[in-house]
């Protein structure tokens, strides 16, 4: 079901920049790019989202390839809290995807002191 | 505002027996969808209401289902308990499925073992 590819873990020193990659190479033309986070025994909580262009909000960046084939996550200055899951995935949000996020593994990314 | 609150955070049942999971969305919010989590099979989905109407299912047994009110607050039922359904069950709410400025917001979860 999950139509995205991430890296099992990464680590991160703390106050540097965290950029975790994200392939969907098989992401159809109005398929958007969402990115999520699960802190342990916690719900997951959105972060951000993008169609084409480059996204900014207060928690991260996004950087998708003129391809759209590739993204990338960018947290600037990582901190401790910054420690969970990330789930990087596509969906129209429409159709059979109504309603459904596909979770696949996601990234465990540990920021350490 | 107030977020996703899900009732109870913990439970324990006995095989066999039915248990009923309790999600209030956030204000205004129109569509609720539930999720299990378990180490082995990670974040599936179980189905998605909109104003009182299932419009997605998943690939779960009868067993589970769910509903949803006029208040837009839902319930999910699983009867007949196996151990396999222990599980993290966290509900989601987005103003109309697939908010495409907010995404979803999930809740804390309630965290169920069947004993």
């Amino acid at each position: 079901d999950a139509k995205t590819t991430q890296p099992t873990s990464m680590d991160c020193a703390e106050g540097r920049a965290a950029n975790l990659p994200c392939n969907h190479s098989t992401i159809s033309g109005n398929e958007y790019v969402y990115w999520y986070r699960q802190i342990h025994s916690q719900g997951p909580q959105y972060i951000i989202h993008g169609l084409k262009n480059n996204e900014t909000n207060e928690m991260a960046s996004l950087i998708i390839t003129e391809d759209r084939k590739s993204s990338t996550l960018i947290l600037p200055h990582a901190t401790l809290r910054d420690t969970a899951v990330y789930y990087c995935i596509v969906s129209t949000g429409r159709g059979s995807t109504l309603g459904r996020l596909y979770f696949g593994r996601g990234t465990q990314l540990t920021v350490w002191p | 505002k107030a977020g996703v609150t899900q009732t109870p955070r913990y439970l324990i049942k006995t095989r066999g027996q039915q248990v009923t999971l309790s999600c209030s969305p956030i204000s205004g919010h129109r569509s609720v969808s539930w999720y299990q989590q378990t180490p082995g099979q990670g974040l599936q989905f179980l189905f998605e209401y909109f104003s009182e109407t299932q419009r997605n299912k998943g690939n779960f047994p009868g067993r589970f289902s769910g509903r949803q009110f006029s208040n837009s607050r839902s319930e999910m039922n699983v009867s007949t308990l196996e151990l396999g359904d222990s599980a993290l069950y966290l509900c989601a709410s987005s103003l109309v499925g697939a908010d495409l400025n907010y995404g979803y917001t999930f809740g804390s979860g309630t965290r169920l073992t069947v004993v």
